[in-house]
């Protein structure tokens, strides 16, 4: 089973600050690696995939980047809603595996 | 409208069955790949398991494998969730999700609002 560990746990961040989320594979899993924010309550929503992917009706300041098993998404400025818990997960082979999360939280 | 509905959780004793259901609409349901994944309480998520478009490949995590069974009905557009010989530690919120792809394994671009399992006697 590929691992996947995010870092840092918790990033405690001001509104419009820049944001960096890192994402680690115990084992290459080229670029199939997808990012999801959850908020309470809610269900997961994909933000971006594959090597350059940003899904559908996500804000332009987030992007993703990495391959291999070290990718990393960025918020460029972060506003009130972007505070939320972020996940990664491979899907380069099963089973699936997520990340355990990133908490955004307000500074 | 797209969207993805599940139904069928609630209280239910350990070593009882469940069936969780998942009416899909506004795609054509019968071209992807599509998922269970499920998130304990105050957890993160675990991928519970897939079954290909036509319904011919499966896959389970091993913490059920022999005792959970997906299966589709492309004719229904509804994904189902069979949850036998249930425990406790099967309590969580059960998401239904569509592949972004139409093989291979995938992302998940559409996700229900999800059911709640307790395993609780």
């Amino acid at each position: 089973e590929i691992v996947m560990t995010q870092s840092p746990a918790t990033l405690s961040a001001s509104p419009g600050e820049r944001a960096t989320l890192s994402c680690r594979a115990s084992q290459s899993v080229s670029t199939k690696l997808a990012w999801y924010q959850q908020k309470p309550g809610q269900a997961p929503r994909l933000l971006f995939y594959g090597e350059s992917s940003t899904a559908t009706g996500i804000p332009a300041r987030f992007s993703g980047s990495g391959s291999g098993t070290e990718f990393t998404l960025t918020i460029t400025s972060l506003q009130s809603e972007d505070f939320a818990v972020y996940y990664c997960q491979q899907y380069n082979d099963w089973p699936l595996t997520f990340g355990g999360g990133t908490k955004v939280e307000i500074k | 409208q797209v969207q993805l509905v599940e139904s069928g959780g609630g209280v239910v004793q350990p070593g009882r069955s469940l069936r969780l259901s998942c009416a899909a609409s506004g795609f054509t349901f019968s071209n992807y790949g599509m998922y269970w994944v499920r998130q304990a309480p105050g957890k993160g998520l675990e991928w519970v398991t897939v079954i290909s478009s036509d319904g011919s490949n499966k896959n389970y995590a091993d913490s059920v494998k022999g005792r959970f069974t997906i299966s589709r009905d492309n004719s229904k557009n509804t994904l189902y969730l069979q949850m036998n010989s249930l425990r406790a530690d099967d309590t969580a919120v059960y998401y239904c999700a569509k592949g972004g792809c139409t093989s291979g394994n995938c992302y998940s671009n559409l996700w229900g609002q999800g059911t709640l399992v307790t395993v609780s006697s």
